[in-house]
């Protein structure tokens, strides 16, 4: 059973470009949640995703978007780069109806904006 | 509004010494707790949870947590610390099924021989 994948592994963009980061949940998992882990810090909260909606929203701006498809997987862009936005980025899975809120992450994707 | 204080961003333990890593907690809701542990260059690992119930949680790898809701605590202890357990354990709290989680500023794990 493959757990919560996302790709790319790392990623290298300069100031003011967008970048789509992936995420495909543990099977059986409706639900996706992203993280931003800036380095030395705990991760904090982006968005949640369930049945295509956003369901929850941190304290992030608009430069922050994100999409997920019917197959549960998920995309999140950022747009107009800042310095700023360098950090690991994590997607976690879990099930919304019926569990008890774990969650479940991938191995991250480590952006670096120059 | 909820948040997480750990306490103590670098712990050193001896190999076999007793493992006991801080967190308080503030939620305005009943609080569900987690602790996760992340390796160099990793993703997070689920240790444990406390959802409702018994406060006494055990997790994998010999870690087990209590949650004192008098005191806002779920204190993560492992009686013998092995070399394998040195990374950086997070401590985050959540407002109930599938609600994001808040987490702490993490404590780093050093195990010494």
């Amino acid at each position: 059973d493959a757990g919560v994948t996302q790709s790319p592994t790392h990623l290298i963009k300069t100031r003011g470009q967008q970048v789509t980061l992936r995420c495909s949940p543990k099977s059986g998992h409706d639900t996706v949640s992203w993280y931003q882990q800036a380095l030395g810090q705990g991760p904090q909260f982006i968005f949640q995703y369930y049945e295509e909606e956003e369901r929850q929203r941190g304290n992030f701006p608009d430069r922050f978007s994100g999409h997920q498809f019917p197959n549960y997987s998920s995309e999140l862009n950022v747009n107009a780069l800042l310095l700023g936005d360098s950090a690991l980025y994590l997607c976690a899975s879990s099930k919304l109806a019926g569990e008890t809120d774990t969650q479940y992450f991938g191995p991250g994707t480590r952006l670096t904006v120059l | 509004a909820q948040s997480v204080t750990q306490l103590g961003s670098h712990v050193s333990v001896s190999e076999g010494a007793l493992v006991l890593l801080r967190c308080n907690y503030s939620s305005s809701v009943p609080p569900y707790l987690f602790w996760y542990v992340q390796y160099p260059n990793q993703g997070l690992q689920l240790l444990l949870k406390y959802t409702t119930g018994a406060t006494l949680v055990k997790g994998i790898n010999g870690f087990e947590a209590e949650f004192k809701k008098s005191e806002t605590s779920f204190h993560l202890t492992k009686p013998s610390a092995h070399m394998s357990d040195a990374a950086e354990y997070f401590c985050a709290v959540s407002a109930g099924t599938a609600s994001k989680l808040t987490f702490g500023t993490g404590t780093r794990l050093q195990v010494t021989l």
